[in-house]
């Protein structure tokens, strides 16, 4: 049972151009979202978060979206770059106070073209 | 400075062999978790931990176990009853509702 689904394996999306990442989820108790860029043969690093209590989040240029409703989040990359190049996971967990159980997505591989 | 740890980078495991992965962070983060990586797939949590001497399983952790008797450290165990090993593992922490912190993985193989 995927909780956190990445429907988009791949993206490709030109230099100066507008990168949408989008994420599905389907626990209704996931109240807390994160996206990570990952290259290969390495750990994630961290991008950006968005709690449920807000509906956007913005981090120079990276912004995530959130739609509740529709549970649905996406990650806008404005510029893309060529070093934006890296498969992207969406993440979710409850928010229950402490740390809880963190659930990934399947990930989308962006490429950036020149 | 802090970080999360991950060794060896590289591990060779022979059939029905247990191997442990190891995992440290000076992060005084109370949670860690494992997750698995296989080639074009996304990343499955195999056990994670949100204190001391306690740990739940994830999603797939038939085959693995961990210990968690310090709050810096959370081995991962694959033993022989895991059927198939070779992927790439990651350990993470995080000290709350916040983001998680990556160690750099470990690659396993069987050989």
């Amino acid at each position: 049972d995927q909780q956190v689904k990445q429907n988009s394996p791949s993206l490709s999306v030109q230099e100066g151009r507008i990168s949408i990442l989008n994420c599905d989820y389907t626990n209704s108790m996931f109240d807390y979202f994160l996206w990570y860029k990952k290259y290969p043969a390495e750990g994630p690093t961290f991008l950006i978060s968005i709690s449920s209590i807000k509906d956007k989040n913005e981090d120079g240029r990276f912004t995530v979206f959130l739609n509740k409703s529709a549970k649905h989040l996406s990650l806008h990359i404005v510029p893309s770059q060529p070093g934006d190049s890296a498969v992207y996971f969406c993440a979710a967990s409850p928010y229950t106070g402490t740390a809880s159980k963190l659930t990934f997505g399947t990930g989308t591989r962006l490429q950036v073209t020149l | 400075d802090g970080g999360i740890t991950q060794s060896p980078k590289y591990l060779f495991r022979k059939e029905g062999q247990n191997v442990t992965l190891s995992c440290e962070q000076n992060l005084n983060h109370d949670a860690m978790y494992w997750y698995r990586q296989d080639p074009g797939q996304g990343l499955r949590l195999i056990y994670y931990s949100q204190i001391v001497n306690d740990f739940q399983k994830g999603d797939i952790a038939e085959g693995y176990s961990v210990s968690r008797e310090k709050k810096e450290s959370f081995p991962l165990t694959v033993t022989s009853a895991q059927k198939n090993p070779t992927a790439f593992y990651l350990c993470a922490s995080r000290g709350g509702i916040t983001e998680a912190f990556f160690g750099q993985g470990t690659r396993l193989t069987v050989v």
